[in-house]
């Protein structure tokens, strides 16, 4: 079973601050995404990334894809309170079926 | 609809009897997607369909959960003889093909009481 973790499991800064969430697995992925959800919402899909090494931004958010397409990280520059919520990556593995596997969430709280 | 619409948005039942979750995924998406996400945690895979058919089903968890999607649109979730553990939030998504990025519906929030 493909598992895919991430770190840190709950995270709260003051507004401003800078950070970065990791995403993990031993499996390859063909790609990888990013989503952000609020309480009583679905996920929103920030980001997706299919290129070893790749790296792409998003305003404050900066997201890059392992050279070996087995991780990825989420760096956000100045957080803002509106950052605050659950990060999840998903990632589709390289041979397969196409459904994305998800990981286990960064919980982010940015105070004011 | 202009996004996936999942009803009903709450649903508490008594243990043992039978749910149906409803998905109106975004019109013209052929994928469509069933997660399960316990409080707080990530989500995890129950069913994918391309069009009417489901090419993997391997994350329903037991044979009491079954799924359909008619006229390649709207699917159902059926729970039988629920149990406790079955309580969660059960997210659906529907993409334009298998693979892009999902819309997320904003879930049914199921409770076995």
């Amino acid at each position: 079973t493909q598992l895919l973790e991430q770190s840190p499991q709950f995270l709260s800064i003051q507004e401003g601050e800078n950070l970065t969430v990791y995403c993990n697995s031993s499996s390859v992925f063909s790609s990888l995404q990013w989503y952000r959800q609020e309480p009583g919402e679905g996920p929103v899909l920030l980001v997706t990334v299919v290129t070893g090494g790749e790296v792409k931004k998003l305003k404050r958010l900066t997201f890059q894809f392992g050279d070996a397409r087995k991780d990825s990280s989420l760096h956000i520059t100045a957080a803002q309170p509106g950052d605050t919520g659950l990060y999840l990556c998903a990632g589709r593995v390289a041979s397969g079926t196409y459904k994305y596997i998800f990981g286990t969430g960064t919980r982010l709280k940015v105070l004011a | 609809g202009a996004g996936v619409s999942q009803s009903p948005s709450n649903k508490v039942t008594e243990k043992g009897k039978d749910v149906e979750l409803r998905c109106d995924p975004i019109s013209g998406h052929t994928a469509l997607y069933w997660y399960r996400q316990s409080l707080g945690q990530g989500l995890e895979f129950l069913i994918y369909f391309q069009g009417n058919s489901a090419p993997d089903k391997s994350g329903l968890p037991s044979d009491r959960f079954s799924a359909e999607r008619t006229g390649g649109s709207v699917s159902t979730l059926t729970i039988q003889r629920t149990q406790q553990e079955d309580s969660a939030v059960y997210l659906c998504a529907s993409s334009l093909a298998s693979n892009y990025g999902y819309t997320f519906g904003s879930g049914t929030r199921l409770t076995v009481v």
